[in-house]
């Protein structure tokens, strides 16, 4: 029973490029959650997503950052004209989420680092 | 705002002895309190997790206790073995909350 997925495990991209993140959940999870995490610091949420719907996007820069999750395939954190301060580890969780009460476990992938340049 | 707040930012113990890792919280909405592990250059891993409405909750070698009136939880491992040397992070989230809010972690090193 393969975990969460992530690829790439590590993206270099020079500033002003575009940096894609893929997560596939866990095999019956059809919630996807992002977060960051900085150098020398905890976990920030980003994102939380279900296919085809983002649910919460509280946690996510208002400008050149944007997620999805497409009924097929996995769900993509894109990162358009990339900056040095976006260099972090992008972990993604999923969860089942098969209703009340609310307090699943989420699992998280190995991460993706980004270096940018 | 630090919600979630491990003051400690590392511990160290001898192997075999108990190792206690403590985490503070502010908000009073959270209700779900979850303990993961970390490895260099992996995603965190589940430990072990307690609904508020508990005090205790064992998992094997891991338990964790929560003190709703001090808003204050904390991660017992015993006997602490050389493999869980990691960082520990504590995260809440609210009832009907999706995110997970994470404390800043404490670096664990069990000396053999």
């Amino acid at each position: 029973n393969a975990g969460v997925m992530q690829n790439p495990r590590h993206l270099v991209r020079r500033r002003g490029q575009e940096a894609r993140l893929r997560c596939s959940p866990m095999k019956g999870h059809s919630h996807v959650y992002w977060y960051r995490q900085l150098p020398e610091e905890g976990l920030k949420f980003m994102v939380y997503l279900q296919k085809e719907n983002i649910i919460d996007e509280s946690g996510m820069p208002k400008e050149r950052f944007s997620a999805e999750f497409p009924k097929e395939g996995p769900s993509i954190l894109r990162i358009q004209q990339v900056v040095r301060g976006d260099s972090a580890a992008y972990f993604c969780a999923s969860s089942p989420r098969q209703g009340p009460p609310y307090q699943e476990t989420q699992y998280f992938g190995p991460g993706t680092r980004l270096l940018v340049l | 705002d630090q919600q979630v707040k491990q003051n400690s930012p590392s511990l160290s113990v001898q192997e075999g002895r108990i190792s206690i890792l403590n985490c503070d919280y502010t908000n009073s909405m959270f209700d779900y309190f979850l303990w993961y592990k970390k490895y260099p250059a992996e995603g965190p891993t589940f430990l072990i997790s307690i609904s508020s409405i508990k005090d205790k909750n064992e998992d094997g070698r891991f338990t964790v206790f929560l003190n709703k009136s001090a808003k204050h939880l904390s991660l017992h491992i015993v006997p602490s073995q050389p493999g869980d040397s990691a960082v520990y992070f504590c995260a809440a989230s609210m009832e009907y909350g999706n995110k997970l809010v994470f404390g800043a972690g404490t670096i664990l090193r069990v000396k053999s």
